[in-house]
C-alpha cells in the first residue's frame, strides 16, 4: 500500500499570494497515476490535476502540478479567494489511496 | 450532462448492514471504474473499494475486506455498495465516483450519502 504524506497541514497565505502544497509518496506512483483534488465544506472533492501534471477540464490555468521521483507539487500561482479551501493528493492505482490534505486558509 | 446520484442518508445501530445505491447517467457506465470512498467527520479521505461495470471485478480496502460489497446493475447503470457489521467508527459520509485512467483520476462525484451509525 502506498502512503502518502502530505505537508504542510494548514496554510496560512494571503489572496494574491502562491501556494505550494507536497504530498510525499512512500513508494514509486506507477505511470505518474497521481491526482490532486480541491474540496471545500460539505461538498464533493473536485478533481484539479490529474497524471502529475494535467489539468482537469475547467480548471484555471493559475493550478499546476509536477513531480520529482517521489515528491509531487501542487502550486497555486496567485490565491483567489475561492482557493481557500483543503486539497488533497491521491495515487489511484490498482489499491488507490489518499493523503491527509492540506488546509489553505485566509492569513 | 454526466452525473451520479446517490440514495439517502442512513442510521444504523451497531453491528447492522446499509445498502447506499449510486445511479450514473449521462455517459456510457461500462467503461468507468466505480470506486467509493468514505470520508469520517472532520477526516481525510478514505479509499473504500470499487467494481468495474463491464465485468463485475472488483477489489477493496484491507480495512474494510470482509465487510463491504461493492455490485454493479448494467441494465439500471447503478452501484451500490453494502457494508455489515457496522461499526461506531463506519459514521462517515459515503461517496461514489467514476475513474478511468486514461485519461486519469476521480472526475465525477456522486452528492455523498451520510451514514450514521449510533446505538
Amino acid at each position: 500500500e502506498i502512503v502518502l504524506t502530505q505537508s504542510p497541514g494548514t496554510l496560512s497565505l494571503s489572496p494574491g499570494e502562491r501556494a505550494t502544497l507536497s504530498c510525499r509518496a512512500s513508494q514509486s506512483v506507477i505511470n505518474n497515476y497521481l491526482a490532486w483534488y480541491q474540496q471545500n465544506p460539505g461538498q464533493a472533492p473536485r478533481l484539479l490535476i490529474y497524471g502529475a501534471s494535467r489539468r482537469a477540464t475547467g480548471i484555471p490555468d493559475r493550478f499546476s502540478g509536477s513531480e520529482s521521483g517521489t515528491d509531487f507539487t501542487l502550486t497555486i500561482s496567485r490565491l483567489e479567494p475561492e482557493d481557500f479551501a483543503v486539497y488533497y493528493c491521491q495515487q489511484y492505482g490498482s489499491s488507490p489511496s489518499f493523503g491527509g490534505g492540506t488546509k489553505v486558509e485566509i492569513k | 450532462q454526466v452525473q451520479l446520484v446517490q440514495s439517502g442518508a442512513e442510521v444504523k445501530r451497531p453491528g447492522a448492514s446499509v445498502m447506499i445505491s449510486c445511479k450514473a447517467s449521462g455517459y456510457t457506465f461500462t467503461t468507468y471504474a466505480m470506486h467509493w470512498v468514505r470520508q469520517a467527520p472532520g477526516q481525510s479521505l478514505e479509499w473504500v473499494g470499487w467494481v468495474h461495470p463491464a465485468n463485475g471485478a472488483t477489489k477493496y480496502s484491507r480495512n474494510v475486506q470482509g465487510r463491504v460489497t461493492i455490485t454493479r446493475d448494467t441494465s439500471a447503470t447503478t452501484s451500490y455498495m453494502e457494508l455489515s457489521s457496522l461499526r461506531l467508527e463506519d459514521t462517515a459520509v459515503y461517496y461514489c465516483a467514476r475513474l478511468h485512467l486514461v485519461p486519469g483520476g476521480m472526475d465525477v462525484w456522486g452528492q455523498g450519502t451520510t451514514v450514521t451509525v449510533s446505538s
